[in-house]
């Protein structure tokens, strides 16, 4: 089974500061999907950003980007310009790309604090 | 408007007594899916279903069983619950494979004593 780990339980920032939230993650399959998820205080789940395994090139959204390290299987997410909405829990998530598979394995998250 | 509706929002129950937690997803999705998020733990998959008819166990189905005998509707179904399943539970939809859960529900909130 794979493992995801997000080793930093908590962070913070100041805001219009850059953060870098880390995720490992233990897999042996080459073709697989990963995602980022925010958790508000309101508790909806949010999907930030995903990246395909076979892709090279660093997903990017807005201010939200990603630094997937295939090899060293890490998938940091860099949230530039930090608001005081960007508080939340962040999970970092794998799915296999197997056929007839939907398995979702989630990080145990990382509770993000923003500083006015 | 996109949406994922799950009902109820919060339950207070007893051990054993049988109950379901509703699913409904507007989007024509085919993908849907059940966890459950519990402190420290993060969420875990209970099942998921890749179309009318397919499901699928997740990392923890033990205790819970679902159905999908429409495309719209995901229930998870507790036969008899127990206090270890006391948790907050999300449903999320997406419409492939590849994209992972894209829309959650607003979660239900389940205490079981």
């Amino acid at each position: 089974a794979q493992t995801v780990t997000q080793s930093q339980p908590e962070m913070s920032v100041q805001e219009a500061e850059t953060v870098t939230l880390s995720c490992t993650y233990d897999t042996s399959e080459s073709d697989y999907y990963l995602f980022w998820y925010k958790q508000p205080p309101s508790r909806q789940m949010i999907l930030v950003i995903r990246q395909e395994a076979y892709k090279q090139q660093n997903a990017t959204e807005n201010r939200f980007s990603v630094n997937f390290q295939k090899a060293a299987k890490s998938f940091s997410l860099k949230i530039s310009d930090s608001q005081l909405g960007d508080a939340a829990m962040y999970f970092c998530a794998y799915r296999t790309d197997g056929a007839g598979s939907y398995q979702l394995t989630f990080g145990k998250g990382t509770k993000l604090s923003v500083i006015p | 408007e996109a949406q994922v509706t799950q009902n109820p929002r919060y339950l207070i129950t007893v051990t054993g007594k049988k109950l379901t937690v509703t699913c409904s997803q507007n989007m024509n999705h085919e993908y849907m899916s059940w966890y459950r998020q519990d402190p420290g733990l993060g969420l875990r998959q209970i099942y998921y279903s890749m179309n009318v008819e397919v499901t699928d166990k997740g990392d923890v189905p033990e205790g819970y069983k679902v159905s999908r005998k429409e495309k719209r509707n995901f229930p998870l179904i507790l036969e008899s619950p127990s206090p270890n399943q006391t948790s907050l539970y999300f449903c999320a939809s997406s419409l492939g494979q590849g994209v992972g859960p894209q829309h959650f529900g607003d979660g239900t909130r389940l205490s079981i004593l």
